[in-house]
C-alpha cells in the first residue's frame, strides 16, 4: 500500500524551531518529487516547499523562504521540513505529498499539527 | 500573483442531484489544473488532473472541464459520502490552491 506518514508536530513558542518528518512506503521514493502543503485553521491549502527526486532543485513559498528548509533521505525513504523562527501564522496542519511532474499531488499523508503559541 | 477563486463558498445539494463547482484563475493556466476532495482528519484526495482527467479509482460521477481561466468540477449524482471541501489547484506557475468550496448534503 502506498503510504505517507508525517510526524514531528507539536506546540512550540514563537521564534522556536521544529523538524517535521515524513515516512514513505509502498513506492520507489527516490523516483518521485515531494512537497509539504499546510492548512492553517479556517483557511485553505498552501504549498510550502517542494523538492525534486534527487534533492535539487528546491522551491519555497515566499512566506517561509529563509526560515524553512526541505530535505530528503532517499536511502531511508524520508522527507523532512526543518522550521526555524516560527510565527503564530505558521500554525497549521502540515501534509506531506507525492508530487507528479512538478504539477499535482497524487498521494497525501494524514498530516501533523504544528501550533505556534506562547 | 496567481489567484484561484472558487465559487460558491458553500453549496448545499440533495442526494441524487447535480453539483457544479467553479474555479476561476486570475491568469491563463491552460489545462494545468487539478481538483481535490478533502474530508476532516484525512489528507486531500486527488480527483482530477489536466483539468479533465480522472485519477485512478475516482468514480465516473466526478468530471472536470474547462481551460484557460474558467474551470468546473461536476458531480453528476451526489452521494452522501461526497460531503467534503473541494479545492482547485493550478500548476502552470508553481502551485497555488483556491480557497475551497464546502459541499453540504441537503
Amino acid at each position: 500500500e502506498v503510504q505517507l506518514v508525517e510526524s514531528g508536530g507539536g506546540l512550540v513558542q514563537p521564534g522556536g524551531s521544529l523538524r517535521l518528518s515524513c515516512a514513505a512506503s509502498g513506492f520507489t521514493f527516490k523516483s518521485y518529487e515531494m512537497n509539504w502543503v499546510r492548512q492553517s485553521p479556517g483557511k485553505g491549502l498552501e504549498c510550502v516547499s517542494d523538492i525534486s527526486a534527487s534533492g535539487s532543485p528546491i522551491h519555497y513559498a515566499d512566506s517561509v523562504r529563509g526560515r524553512f528548509t526541505i530535505s530528503r533521505d532517499n536511502a531511508k525513504n524520508s522527507l523532512f521540513l526543518q522550521m526555524h523562527s516560527l510565527r503564530a501564522e505558521d500554525t497549521a496542519v502540515y501534509y506531506c505529498a507525492r508530487l507528479r511532474l512538478s504539477s499535482y499531488m497524487d498521494v497525501w499523508g494524514k498530516g501533523t499539527t504544528v501550533t505556534v503559541s506562547s | 500573483e496567481m489567484v484561484l477563486t472558487q465559487s460558491p463558498a458553500t453549496l448545499s445539494v440533495s442526494p441524487g442531484d447535480r453539483a457544479t463547482l467553479s474555479c476561476r484563475a486570475s491568469q491563463n493556466v491552460r489545462f494545468n489544473l487539478a481538483w481535490y476532495q478533502h474530508k476532516p482528519g484525512q489528507g486531500p484526495r486527488l480527483l482530477i488532473s489536466g483539468a479533465s482527467t480522472r485519477a485512478t479509482g475516482v468514480p465516473a460521477r466526478f468530471s472536470g472541464s474547462g481551460s484557460g481561466t474558467e474551470f468546473t468540477l461536476t458531480i453528476s449524482s451526489l452521494q452522501s459520502e461526497d460531503l467534503a471541501v473541494y479545492y482547485c489547484q493550478q500548476y502552470n506557475n508553481w502551485i497555488t490552491f483556491g480557497q475551497g468550496t464546502r459541499l453540504e448534503i441537503k
